[in-house]
């Protein structure tokens, strides 16, 4: 059974870096039949795609948050990452790690979710 | 404010069937028939319960059921019972640029 969890710090200053980790247990991330993703969800709102990686390190990001998302992948420990620059308050979300088959267009596996709020 | 739009509430006596809408453009819902539904119980992460416009995944019951016409998808769930009671938000293909967009959200009260 695959199991996804979110990790990092539930709290991030105005301005700086937000950092999340998603190991993987129970499948391997290097598995050529699926993508890596990122979604997060703002309180009481709904969902957004932030972006997804592939074991080889081909990203696809959301235009709208492109320019301050960096998505990797490490393979040695099973695991990928998001990097989220320069935040904001309206960055303050529940944020999800999630499993998309290859050459579909869903996501069929999800993270419990961690909160991440952005104050100083 | 999403890119597809959904009723923000809805509601149905247990067995009942009650549907929800998601209105996007020809851009995603009505260009592709890629659009999936999910279900979030509160405090949970969300669950694939419909994609590819129709399909279900092994498991959902078949009280659940997607279509499609136009620019708007619907998820219908028929005999409604108490833990249909969630949050449902669809998404769908808009394209390599874009690649996925949301919903956001109808919660549905099973009176």
């Amino acid at each position: 059974q695959l199991q996804l969890q979110e990790s990092g710090p539930g709290l991030v200053k105005p301005s700086e870096t937000l950092s999340l980790t998603c190991p993987v247990s129970g499948g391997s991330i290097s598995s050529s039949s699926y993508y890596w993703a990122w979604i997060r969800q703002p309180p009481g709102k709904g969902l957004e795609w932030i972006g997804s990686i592939y074991y080889s390190g081909s990203t696809d990001y959301n235009p709208s948050l492109k320019s301050r998302v960096t998505i990797s992948v490490d393979t040695s420990k099973n695991q990928f990452s998001l990097m989220l620059s320069s935040v904001t308050a309206a960055d303050t979300a529940v944020y999800y790690c999630a499993r998309r088959p290859m050459h579909v267009v869903y996501f069929e596996d999800w993270g419990q979710g961690t909160r991440v709020t952005v104050s100083s | 404010q999403s890119a597809l739009t959904q009723p923000r509430s809805g509601s149905g006596s247990p067995g009942q069937s009650v549907t929800i809408s998601c209105t996007g453009t020809s851009s995603d819902v009505g260009g592709y028939n890629y659009v999936s539904w999910y279900q979030q119980h509160p405090g949970k992460a969300p669950k694939l319960m419909v994609y590819d416009v129709t399909k279900r995944p092994s498991g959902v019951p078949d009280r659940f059921s997607g279509s499609k016409s136009g620019n708007t998808a619907s998820l219908t769930i028929s005999g409604l019972q108490a833990e249909d009671e969630a949050d449902y938000y669809c998404c769908s293909y808009a394209g390599s640029y874009t690649f996925v967009v949301f919903g956001g959200g109808t919660k549905l009260t099973v009176l």
